[in-house]
């Protein structure tokens, strides 16, 4: 049982160039997030998913885009990366919502991204 | 929409003393509140949390406290530790008429706990 994983780890792009990063649970969760975190801003949503093939914006989507063709997976693009795409970004998926109660959410182990 | 604020941002306490962590939040619907913990370079760690019908909550050396007329809640550590060291994110799900919200985390606390 792997929880969530994240791939890469590290990838360091040019301004313009294109990049997927790949986050995966083996934890049947229904609910997957893409956060960024950057210094002293805490953690932000990006984009979220509640269900295989489903996909919403969160709090700072612009110059992203996301697919959750499998349940298990969920994919986060940039189509041209920006100096202002520099960051941690952390992937996360939780059980979902019982009733109108949260639950816990599980991290990735982040991934860091430099772009030049 | 739902607002989260954190304070202090930096904490330093000497081993074996207390530490208080308090976060505010504005949407008085929100129902869930988690504490995460991030040491240096990981990913961040559920260590509490707590639901809106209760007021206290407590595991080892860990306790968060809600008061929701005033619309916070607090973390405390006592007896702190080396290994207590690590940013601590608060967190609140608001409730938007019975559908559930995304987490809101606040900005974060970095505690320092010297030996």
């Amino acid at each position: 049982n792997a929880g969530v994983t994240q791939t890469p780890k590290f990838r360091v792009l040019k301004t313009g160039q294109s990049m997927t990063l790949l986050c995966a649970q083996d934890m049947n969760h229904e609910y997957m997030y893409w956060y960024r975190q950057d210094p002293g801003m805490g953690l932000r949503l990006i984009h979220y998913s509640v269900g295989e093939g489903t996909t919403a914006k969160g709090e700072v989507p612009d110059g992203y885009n996301v697919s959750r063709l499998k349940k298990q997976n969920f994919l986060l693009g940039l189509e041209s990366a920006a100096p202002s795409q520099t960051s941690v970004y952390f992937c996360a998926s939780s059980p979902g919502t019982s009733g109108s109660v949260g639950n816990e959410q599980y991290f990735g182990p982040g991934t860091r991204l430099t772009v030049t | 929409g739902e607002n989260v604020e954190q304070h202090p941002s930096t904490l330093s306490v000497q081993e074996g003393d207390s530490a208080v962590i308090k976060c505010t939040y504005s949407d008085s619907a929100s129902n869930y509140f988690p504490w995460y913990k991030q040491e240096l370079g990981k990913r961040p760690q559920l260590i509490i949390d707590i639901r809106s019908n209760v007021g206290e909550k407590k595991d080892q050396r860990i306790a968060v406290t809600l008061n929701k007329t005033a619309k916070h809640f607090s973390l405390h550590i006592t007896e702190t530790q080396p290994e207590d060291s690590a940013v601590y994110f608060c967190a609140a799900i608001p409730n938007y008429g019975g559908s559930q919200g995304n987490l809101i985390f606040g900005k974060g606390t970095k505690l320092s706990v010297k030996p």
